[in-house]
């Protein structure tokens, strides 16, 4: 299976600039996906094809990437952005997620 | 506006079964792959099930295939999952989730509907 290595927890105050990486075991082509999950909510399509984002989402929200490597930047962080971010691959059977960056504002 | 709406979640005994169902609306239910994700407690998400839009295509991860059957019903606009021979491990929350066009990434999710395997 594919395996995906997200960073570990991150700490930034509102108004600064963060980056949630994951990287693939192999890759992916571009078909890499990040969705955001508050507590006690269900998750949020992000961002779709690496670089495509989502309706109604904030540009504040952007990634990139290719092959094994992907990042997801916030820019800049909100109050709100307080959750977990999951990066997901669907180019590889079985599509698998990763282990989730818990972000946390400062 | 798109809604899925779970049900079925409970308490259920090792080795028994249970069906998950999903009421969409808000988008034609037959032009979409649907999908069930789970997330175990203070865990990460697990991709199940997927169902192609006239339900003769199902897909699913080794950790349940064969325990597991994904189906759906397009004039009820409604999604199914049939759960066998569960284990505690099978313990989760389950999402219905309506992927893209295709079977990629995961544009809407439900509120979840908890199963808790336990004797």
């Amino acid at each position: 299976d594919t395996v995906l290595t997200q960073s570990p927890a991150l700490a930034v105050s509102p108004g600064e600039r963060v980056s949630i990486s994951c990287r693939a075991s192999e890759g992916v082509n571009s078909y890499m996906h990040w969705y955001q999950q508050k507590p006690g909510q269900q998750p949020k399509l992000l961002i779709y094809k690496a670089s495509n984002l989502a309706s109604g989402v904030p540009a504040r929200f952007s990634g990139s990437g290719s092959g094994t490597d992907f990042t997801l930047t916030i820019d800049p962080v909100e109050a709100d952005d307080t959750a977990t971010y999951f990066c997901q691959q669907s180019w590889n059977d079985p599509h698998t997620f990763g282990a989730g960056t818990k972000l946390e504002l400062k | 506006e798109v809604q899925l709406v779970e049900s079925g979640g409970g308490l259920v005994q090792p080795g028994r079964s249970l069906k998950l169902s999903c009421a969409a609306s808000g988008f034609t239910f037959s032009n979409y792959y649907m999908a069930w994700v789970r997330q175990a407690p203070k865990k990460g998400l697990e991709w199940v099930a997927t169902i192609s839009t006239s339900g003769s295509r199902t897909y699913y991860p080794d950790s349940v295939k064969g325990r597991f059957t994904i189906s759906r019903d397009n004039a009820k606009s409604s999604l199914y999952l049939q759960m066998n021979s569960l284990k505690s491990e099978d313990t989760a929350t389950y999402y219905c989730a309506r992927h893209n066009a295709q079977r990629n990434w995961f544009a809407y999710w439900g509120q979840g509907t908890l199963v808790t395997v336990s004797s």
